[in-house]
């Protein structure tokens, strides 16, 4: 079955970087973008951009630009998100999802990370 | 950037009753990329609707979507202990993913 299996919890103390992973089984790993959405404490779903493992091409939300930074490993099937210049504003749970070629939908999703900045 | 604006911010219902959930956009959104999820305390979102009207794998034909253009609607008839949770309109346009803030579902 499809499996989205993200990387524990992280804490972080502000301006340092954070990097996290989401490693994907039961499907072809090339076939599908990983997209990264994250949700702070209490609040809604914010898009923070995606990667396409064929390629690595990259789409970022623009106001994540420059400091988020998106890889892959296909000998693994892991996807990678590392955020720098943390702030308290980035604590969030972050998740992985899956979306099939431009279907602009994410039908499997990730367990969650909890990241938290905090001095 | 496409702004989707869910109301009521929480519906308060009953099982058995039927629930109407409104998402509106900004500006006009493609209809085949409307979603639609179902967030429960502490787990991830999980695909409902996608397409405005397509229900996902899984999910009961007491489900589902209707609209276009920049008013969307998920419905859910006889209510099932299991339907309460908060649901998330989403679309793609603009180059971006936006969600709404999300419609709580309360018994």
């Amino acid at each position: 079955q499809v499996q989205l299996v993200q990387s524990g919890a992280e804490v972080k103390k502000p301006g340092v970087s954070v990097k996290i992973s989401c490693k994907a089984s039961g499907y072809i790993f090339t076939t599908y973008f990983i997209h990264w959405v994250r949700q702070a404490p209490g609040q809604g779903l914010e898009w923070v951009g995606r990667i396409d493992p064929s390629d690595s091409g990259i789409h970022y939300s623009q106001k994540f630009q420059g400091r988020v930074f998106m890889t892959r490993d296909t000998s693994t099937s892991t996807v990678y998100m590392e955020m720098r210049s943390l702030t308290s504003e980035d604590t969030a749970v972050y998740y992985c999802a899956r979306e099939l070629d431009t279907t602009c939908y994410f039908d499997n999703w990730g367990q969650g990370t909890q990241v938290t900045v905090s001095s | 950037e496409i702004v989707l604006t869910q109301s009521p911010g929480t519906l308060s219902l009953s099982p058995g009753e039927g629930a109407t959930l409104s998402c509106r956009a900004s500006q006009s959104v493609i209809r085949s990329t409307l979603a639609w999820y179902q967030q429960k305390p502490g787990q991830a979102p999980r695909l409902v609707i996608y397409g405005a009207s397509n229900r996902a794998t899984g999910i009961p034909d007491r489900f589902s979507g209707s609209g276009s253009g920049t008013d969307f609607t998920l419905t859910i008839s006889r209510l099932e202990p299991d339907d309460f949770a908060v649901y998330y309109c989403q679309q793609y346009g603009a180059s971006s993913f936006t969600f709404g803030q999300g419609t709580k579902l309360e018994i």
